[in-house]
């Protein structure tokens, strides 16, 4: 089974409109840690925002925010306010803590911001 | 500080020959990651380190690559014989795990890798 499920392949937001990229995961460790990841054009990999398994509030960097729905093991990246920069693939990450610290990463969304 | 460093930014050679890139990680981590990316596959991981251990390296693809972390502060991977299917961009990241910190993955600009 896969670790890390995102199935969207691509999305389209306008500018200044709010979106969400869907991520599911698959544990069955206690302790984890989820991860979101962009990729623009130019190729580097740039950390957005981290959610820890035991963390009881939703992560928020800045337009980032994770909507964490551990019941369901979800773990959607909402960017708010959309900006053409953003147009990007973004991955979503986890870390197990069991399996050596061993990372996942899902497929990718990639994301186009229309002004 | 500096960030994870990788070596050569760009490589183009030819089938068959022998192909290694280089990766200094972050000062202070203890994990040390190779990833490939292509268009067909996405993002694999190929094999990771923990305190220069190699503990997972089920995805290097077959006894032609191999890779080693012979101190804290460097890892090479080489490709030998180099086939065209191994063009890719390989990225190397490194992290740090200690509670307090979020332990996320920080990643080279990678190397972008083309065999005739």
């Amino acid at each position: 089974a896969q670790k890390i499920t995102q199935t969207q392949p691509g999305m389209f937001v306008q500018e200044k409109e709010a979106v969400t990229l869907d991520c599911t995961y698959d544990t069955s460790d206690q302790s984890y840690g989820l991860f979101w990841y962009k990729q623009p054009s130019s190729g580097e990999m740039i950390f957005l925002i981290y959610q820890g398994s035991y963390d009881e509030q939703n992560a928020t960097e800045g337009r980032y925010s994770l909507n964490f729905q551990k019941a369901r093991k979800s773990a959607n990246l909402v960017i708010s306010a959309s900006q053409l920069g953003d147009s990007a693939m973004y991955f979503c990450a986890m870390r197990e803590p069991n399996t050596g610290n061993q990372f996942y990463f899902g497929t990718g969304t990639s994301l186009t911001v229309i002004p | 500080d500096a960030g994870v460093i990788q070596s050569p930014r760009h490589e183009v050679t030819e089938m068959g020959q022998e192909v290694t890139l280089r990766c200094k990680p972050i000062s202070g981590h203890n994990s040390l990651f190779w990833y490939r990316q292509t268009m067909m596959r996405g993002l694999e991981l190929l094999i990771y380190f923990n305190n220069n251990v190699p503990i997972d390296d089920s995805g290097m693809p077959e006894d032609r690559f191999s890779a080693k972390m012979p101190n804290a502060s460097f890892s090479t991977l080489k490709i030998q014989p180099s086939e065209p299917r191994d063009s890719a961009v390989y990225f190397c990241a490194s992290s740090r795990r200690t509670s307090g910190n979020t332990g996320e993955l920080f990643f080279g600009e990678g190397s972008r890798l083309t065999v005739l």
